[in-house]
């Protein structure tokens, strides 16, 4: 079975505090992703990463910037957190253009 | 601009009945359409998929419709249970890349 697992399940932060959301998957996926998820808007891709050292942007990548330096592991970033950065984060992976395997989700909050 | 969009926002069945949800996308490059389902506390899993060169695929009590001229598809579920509430989204992507662009999904109640 794929496992996707990502560091925290709940998160709170201050305004202003850079922000680490790690996720790390299990099946050698070249492909990678963060989303973000808030009632009536579905989700949104912030950044994907098809391989290690290479990211694109997504949707909605203002305010966030990621990190992919082994195979594994995809890490989001706020560098200051603000309060409308309060959301479900999702990290997903893929193999090559296939189905997407998501993890739990952390569920951060700004204060 | 939203380029998959479901309907309805929401939607409630009896146990036993047909419950049917509908996408329309605008991009006629996309060429791969899944639907996820999402429980809460749970990350979205991978329901069931369709390909542009197929009308209809079934598994089990789930069925996509795809409708290319009309760039529509759709999910029913057959003999709905409450454990098929969930909240579930559709999905499209296209090319060789597996970066989907998500409908903003409907939460379904199957009262008991």
């Amino acid at each position: 079975d794929v496992k996707v697992t990502q560091s925290s399940r709940y998160l709170v932060k201050r305004t202003g505090e850079k922000v680490f959301l790690e996720c790390v998957q299990d099946m050698d996926h070249e492909n990678m992703f963060w989303y973000r998820q808030d009632p009536g808007l579905g989700l949104r891709l912030i950044y994907f990463s098809y391989d290690v050292k290479m990211k694109e942007k997504g949707d909605i990548p203002e305010g966030y910037s990621v990190s992919r330096e082994k195979k594994e592991r995809f890490s989001l970033i706020l560098e200051s957190a603000s309060t409308n950065q309060t959301s479900m984060y999702l990290c997903a992976s893929s193999l090559r253009g296939i189905e997407q395997y998501f993890g739990p989700g952390t569920r951060l909050t700004v204060t | 601009q939203q380029q998959v969009k479901q309907s309805p926002q929401s939607l409630i069945v009896q146990k036993g009945g047909i419950s049917i949800i509908n996408c329309a996308y605008e991009n006629t490059a996309f060429d791969y359409f899944p639907w996820y389902q999402q429980f809460p506390g749970k990350g979205p899993a991978l329901l069931i998929a369709i390909r542009p060169d197929v009308s209809e695929k079934k598994e089990g009590r789930f069925t996509i419709s795809f409708n290319k001229s009309a760039k529509q598809f759709s999910l029913h579920i057959m003999d709905s249970q409450p454990g098929d509430s969930a909240t579930y989204f559709c999905a499209a992507s296209s090319g060789a890349n597996s970066k989907l662009t998500f409908g903003k999904g409907i939460t379904l109640s199957v009262r008991p």
